[in-house]
């Protein structure tokens, strides 16, 4: 299958501090990336969606000026989660998909807010 | 009513005999099928895809397809001890980029 690596797979971070995860498809040219929040024994929850060079959707209930997301290229999307809070502490993943056809995942970043 | 359901769990098969995962959806509008593979604390990793009613085989895995009835399956043959995961079903339309997720079912294949 396709690759999507995600950066990094584990960062802690002081409450109030911004921490930016990066996701990158290596072999192919995702017209879409989602991504998505886990939180322990639970299913994923899709947080936005963002297209090249438009802005993110976002699901209802996420706020958008806390959780910043950049699609600069077909290659590279970006999230922020600015002034992060332990409550935020949860395991972020993000996924590619190409022209409708499958989507592949990153590796996850363990965030966790002390 | 959920628009991806999926039963939970926990299922446990004995090594080597054949776990059976149900999946139904609720657009009849839904054109692509995914399952997915959850080890615990990492991220999804893609199994099968299928796109038209029918069975498709890749090793020892099989996903049947029945638009009509709403119901995708994945069937593993030969479980194996690594096989134990939680694994997740995704619809999507032709439509719409966005991935539907089921909760998942937790699989425990038991040596």
């Amino acid at each position: 299958g396709a690759v999507v690596s995600q950066h990094p797979s584990r960062v802690i971070c002081k409450s109030g501090t911004s921490v930016k995860i990066e996701c990158r498809s290596l072999d192919f040219q995702a017209t879409t990336m989602f991504w998505y929040r886990q939180f322990p024994k639970q299913s994923l929850m899709l947080m936005a969606t963002s297209n090249e060079g438009s802005k993110a959707t976002y699901e209802q209930g996420v706020e958008k000026d806390k959780f910043l997301i950049n699609h600069a290229s077909l290659t590279l999307s970006t999230l922020t989660v600015t002034s992060a809070h332990p409550e935020d502490s949860s395991f972020y993943i993000c996924s590619a998909r190409a022209n409708r056809l499958e989507a592949f995942f990153g590796q996850g970043t363990r965030l966790t807010v002390v | 009513q959920k628009e991806v359901e999926q039963n939970s769990g926990p299922l446990s098969v004995p090594e080597g005999a054949i776990a059976s995962l149900n999946c139904t959806y609720s657009d009849r509008g839904s054109q692509s099928f995914f399952w997915y593979r959850q080890y615990s604390g990492k991220s999804p990793e893609l199994i099968m895809s299928i796109y038209s009613n029918g069975d498709k085989e890749d090793g020892r895995f099989t996903a049947q397809l029945n638009k009509a009835s709403q119901y995708v399956s994945l069937l593993i043959r030969d479980s194996q001890p690594s096989d134990s995961a939680t694994y997740l079903c995704a619809v999507s339309n032709f439509g719409n980029e966005k991935l539907t997720f089921g909760t998942g079912t937790r699989l425990t294949i038991i040596p």
